[in-house]
């Protein structure tokens, strides 16, 4: 039971341009998303959160928008860096729990 | 300000031994969180401890594996009998006092590897 998904396995974005990355999720008692960027050999990142009672939530380069009623977040870079290369992770949880439920992972690629 | 520390980074253990992964978390965190990456997976969440207080170990596996959080020192996942499809990375992440919504951070992770 995959409650958290991330369908694309892998993106491949020219360096400048923009990274959209997508998330879908099936427990509408989620309220509360992040993101995180893992490299090889090392833990995940944290990069930019979400509160259910925003849409969007913007930090420098980053930017998350969450559509409730889709069910569905997605994580935007721009302009993306070869330092963007690497895999990204969204994750849910939902009444404070601090129970993570995370996607299987996208790995982004920035060609130069 | 040092960020979540795990050790040992790598272990090997042969089926049926012991493994002892340990996590320091950051500087003010009191909450600690253990997850296992399987191969081309997502993390799944296994405990969440405070100190001497297990607060929810629904993912953890009923047999074999145990985790603890003591007064003093780092926090403690232990898999008993390991056997192979124990082989995985073990990430552990702390937060600090819960208000809510709290932001977790990750340490580097444990890769073990049963032979």
């Amino acid at each position: 039971d995959q409650q958290v998904k991330q369908n694309s396995p892998s993106l491949s974005v020219q360096e400048g341009r923009i990274s959209i990355l997508n998330c879908d999720y099936t427990n509408s008692m989620f309220d509360y998303f992040l993101w995180y960027k893992k490299y090889p050999a090392e833990g995940p990142t944290f990069l930019i959160s979400i509160s259910s009672i925003k849409d969007k939530n913007e930090d420098g380069r980053f930017t998350v928008f969450l559509n409730k009623s889709a069910k569905h977040l997605s994580l935007h870079i721009v302009p993306s860096q070869p330092g963007d290369s690497a895999v990204y992770f969204c994750a849910a949880d939902f009444q404070g729990a601090q129970k993570l439920v995370f996607g299987q992972g996208t790995r982004l690629t920035i060609n130069p | 300000n040092a960020g979540v520390m795990q050790n040992p980074r790598h272990l090997v253990r042969r089926r049926g031994q012991e493994a002892r992964l340990r996590c320091s978390p950051m500087k003010g965190h009191s909450h600690v969180y253990w997850y296992r990456q399987l191969p081309e997976e997502g993390l799944k969440f296994m405990v969440y401890l405070q100190k001497e207080n297990i607060i929810d170990e629904s993912g953890m596996p009923k047999e074999r594996f145990s985790a603890e959080f003591p007064k003093e020192g780092p926090s403690i996942l232990r898999i008993q009998q390991v056997v192979r499809g124990d082989s995985a990375a073990y990430f552990c992440a702390s937060s600090p006092l819960i208000s809510g919504k709290e932001t977790q951070y990750f340490g580097p992770g444990t890769r073990l590897l049963v032979l």
